[in-house]
């Protein structure tokens, strides 16, 4: 596609309930990264795909937080048992060199209640 | 250990006034630097970048930045700035491919009449 396709752009949802996040890179676009962004913090990194594997996972929170990708293309970020302070904007990324730079999506805002 | 920082958290300036946003690393290398800007409720946007070649690199919306190796900086400029460049500037800093940009907390920019 033309950019990157987040969605939902928003979901509510209750404390304890699993959520799935979508995201829908670039076309040729072979690197996507997740970070979360917490209303006044900067951007905190999640997790990074190669093609479809994640050469670094390690900002993930908890093992609550799980990632995959699938055909080099579609990623899906989802949340087990969700808490109130997963609540945040979940933006995606893609690229095809570093020193390109990344292209976000607009992101999912996500409210537990 | 790699890092980024924005010193200033809020930045408000006249219309018409010139602008700099300052940002610092701590990198092992001569590391790919970035500038994005977010407006409310928007996702993030490229600015300019740099990670070789002429250290003053030129943007989108008339911004420049100017690489200094000796003091580890990537200031944002603009000489005259607009009402429609309030928002959340967003310095960030990476290496080689295989790890994911590293982000500053940014700094919000206010334009009064």
């Amino acid at each position: 596609g033309a950019g990157v396709s987040q969605s939902p752009s928003n979901k509510v949802t209750e404390k304890g309930k699993d959520v799935e996040l979508r995201c829908d890179p670039i076309s040729g676009h072979t690197a996507l990264y997740w970070y979360r962004q917490s209303l006044g913090q900067g951007l905190e990194f999640l997790i990074y795909f190669q093609g479809n594997s994640a050469p670094d996972k390690s900002g993930l929170p908890s093992d609550r937080f799980s990632a995959e990708r699938t055909g080099g293309s579609v990623s899906t970020l989802t949340i087990q048992r969700t808490q109130q302070e997963d609540s945040a904007v979940y933006l995606c990324a893609s690229s095809v060199r570093q020193e390109y730079g990344y292209t976000f999506g607009s992101g999912t805002r996500l409210t537990v209640v | 250990a790699q890092s980024v920082t924005q010193p200033d958290i809020h930045i408000t300036v006249s219309e018409g006034a010139s602008l700099e946003l300052r940002c610092n690393y701590s990198y092992g290398a001569t590391p790919y630097l970035f500038w994005y800007v977010q407006s409310p409720g928007q996702g993030l946007q490229l600015l300019l970048k740099y990670f070789s070649g002429d250290t003053l690199v030129q943007g989108i919306k008339g911004f420049e930045a100017e690489f200094k190796r000796s003091q580890s900086s990537f200031n944002l400029r603009k000489p005259s700035v607009h009402w429609s460049d309030a928002a959340e500037y967003f310095c960030a800093v990476g290496a080689n491919s295989g790890y994911a940009l590293n982000f500053g907390k940014g700094t919000s920019l206010l334009v009064t009449p």
